[in-house]
C-alpha cells in the first residue's frame, strides 16, 4: 500500500499571504488528522477529520482550517500567513475502525512551509 | 489531557537493549499508553501500544507497570537507525487527536 502523501513537500510564502497544503491518506483510511511542529512549542494537533467532519479541534486561530473530501483525501489552509507560522505541517491517517482501542496514525513526510 | 513525563535525552550503546522511561501518574483507567518515535526529518512513526498488560511486537515491548503509573519501551538489541525521538503518548478515544510531549531524544552509539 502506498503510504501517505503530503504535497507540496517545500513551500516558501510571504507574510499576509494565505496557502493550502494537501494530504492524500492511506487507501481505505477515513480519519485524518493534521499537526504543527516547530522548534519551540514542538508537535501540535491542529484539527481532524473523519468521513468529511471536522471531529477533534486543537488550540489554533481561525486562520487555520480544513477539509475533507468524499476520497478521504484532505486539505489544509492558512490565511493571512505569519512569520510564526514558518514550520513542518504533518499529516496522519488512521484507519479508525470505531474500536478505541485501537489508533495508530500513519504520518506523511511532512510539508516544510516557510513564511519570509 | 494526561500528561507524560520523559527524561530528555538517553545514550545507548549499539547491540544493547534501550530502556525508555515515561511517566504518567495521572492516566485513568480507560487510558491508552502509546509509543511513536521521529527519526530526523521523517514523519513519526508508530511503535507500539497498551493498556495495561506487557505488549510486544517487531519492534519493541512496552512494559506498563501494575498501577499503570509508569511504563518503559524497550527495544532489545538498539541499532544506529534506532537514533530518533521517542514519544510516551497516553489517551482515551479521542479519535485522531494525539498530544505529543517534548520525548525523549534516544542516541545510539557504536
Amino acid at each position: 500500500k502506498a503510504g501517505v502523501t503530503q504535497t507540496p513537500r517545500y513551500l516558501i510564502k510571504t507574510r499576509g499571504q494565505q496557502v493550502t497544503l494537501s494530504c492524500s491518506p492511506i487507501s481505505g483510511h477515513r480519519s485524518v488528522s493534521w499537526y504543527q511542529q516547530t522548534p519551540g512549542q514542538g508537535l501540535q494537533f491542529l484539527f481532524e477529520y473523519f468521513s468529511e467532519t471536522q471531529r477533534n479541534k486543537g488550540n489554533f486561530p481561525g486562520r487555520f482550517s480544513g477539509r475533507q473530501f468524499s476520497n478521504s483525501r484532505s486539505e489544509m489552509n492558512v490565511s493571512t500567513l505569519e512569520l510564526g507560522d514558518s514550520a513542518l505541517y504533518l499529516c496522519a491517517s488512521s484507519p479508525n475502525s470505531g474500536s478505541f482501542s485501537y489508533n495508530e496514525q500513519f504520518f506523511g513526510p511532512g510539508t516544510r512551509l516557510t513564511v519570509l | 489531557d494526561a500528561k507524560t513525563t520523559q527524561p530528555t535525552s538517553m545514550d545507548c550503546a549499539e547491540g544493547r537493549a534501550a530502556n525508555l522511561p515515561c511517566n504518567h501518574s495521572t492516566i485513568s483507567g480507560n487510558e491508552y499508553v502509546y509509543w511513536y518515535r521521529q527519526i530526523h526529518s521523517q514523519g513519526p512513526q508508530y511503535i507500539i501500544h497498551g493498556l495495561k498488560n506487557n505488549e510486544t511486537n517487531e519492534m519493541a515491548s512496552l512494559i506498563i507497570t501494575e498501577d499503570r503509573k509508569s511504563s518503559t519501551l524497550i527495544l532489545p538489541h538498539a541499532t544506529l537507525r534506532d537514533t530518533a525521538v521517542y514519544y510516551c503518548i497516553v489517551f482515551y478515544n479521542q479519535g485522531g487527536k494525539l498530544i505529543f510531549g517534548q520525548g525523549t531524544e534516544l542516541s545510539v552509539k557504536p
